[in-house]
């Protein structure tokens, strides 16, 4: 699976819209690029996944570049509860499974 | 609430113990995974099964060993554990279908001593 990077770590402040960076730019042709969030002391959630087109549901946007060489979560409205580590993910699909790397992942801190 | 269902919630265990853990989910998916996650890193990949098979193991040692009787439930038997294997233990599972994510419980938290 391509490799993945992101900044370790970012603010926001409560009811901005947070932007979150993805840098996938060994991505081949078909791999999917998912995104996944862990709040503290739970397992990780899954929150959207596109190939090519910019891909939007209740939860978050998801804008990928032309080139497919890099990405941004878009969580419109951040809320307190959005306060978790973000995990930008470049799989491929194995045939009745999947291989999921997590990288390190985004620390996102919400501010009041 | 999560629709993958691990028991314990949280463990303690000596080194000579023998111990198990749970992941149970009833959504019908036919892909279950292992995933041990020590603090403040992220998720690291164990074990993957298929159709109740064995299709990944990322090289694990010994003293790990999975187990997936039906579609259904899968188990981590666990022997002569070292301190450094206390870890957060996650399951996750996912239907057979490409596009489809996967479901993560929330963990066994285990602490061997």
């Amino acid at each position: 699976d391509a490799k993945t990077t992101q900044p370790p770590s970012m603010d926001c402040a409560e009811g901005r819209a947070a932007n979150l960076p993805c840098n996938h730019s060994t991505i081949s042709g078909n791999e999917y690029v998912y995104w996944y969030r862990q709040i503290h002391s739970q397992g990780p959630q899954y929150i959207i996944h596109g190939l090519k087109n910019n891909e939007t549901n209740e939860m978050a946007s998801l804008i990928i570049t032309e080139d497919r060489k890099s990405s941004t979560l878009i969580l419109p409205h951040a809320t307190l509860r959005d306060t978790a580590v973000y995990y930008c993910i470049v799989r491929v699909f194995l045939g009745g499974y999947q291989k999921v790397t997590f990288g390190t992942g985004t620390k996102l801190q919400v501010i009041p | 609430d999560t629709e993958v269902t691990q028991t314990p919630k949280h463990l303690v265990m000596g080194m000579t113990n023998k111990k198990s853990l749970k992941c149970e989910q009833h959504m019908g998916h036919r892909a279950m995974y292992w995933y041990k996650q020590k603090a403040k890193k992220p998720p690291e990949l164990m074990f993957v099964y298929s159709y109740e098979k064995l299709s990944i193991n990322e090289s694990v040692p010994s003293r790990f060993s999975p187990e997936c009787p039906n579609s259904s439930l899968l188990n981590l038997h666990l022997h002569a554990l070292q301190p450094e294997d206390s870890a957060l233990y996650l399951c996750a599972s996912s239907p057979g279908g490409a596009f489809s994510p996967l479901h993560f419980g929330n963990g066994t938290r285990l602490t061997v001593t």
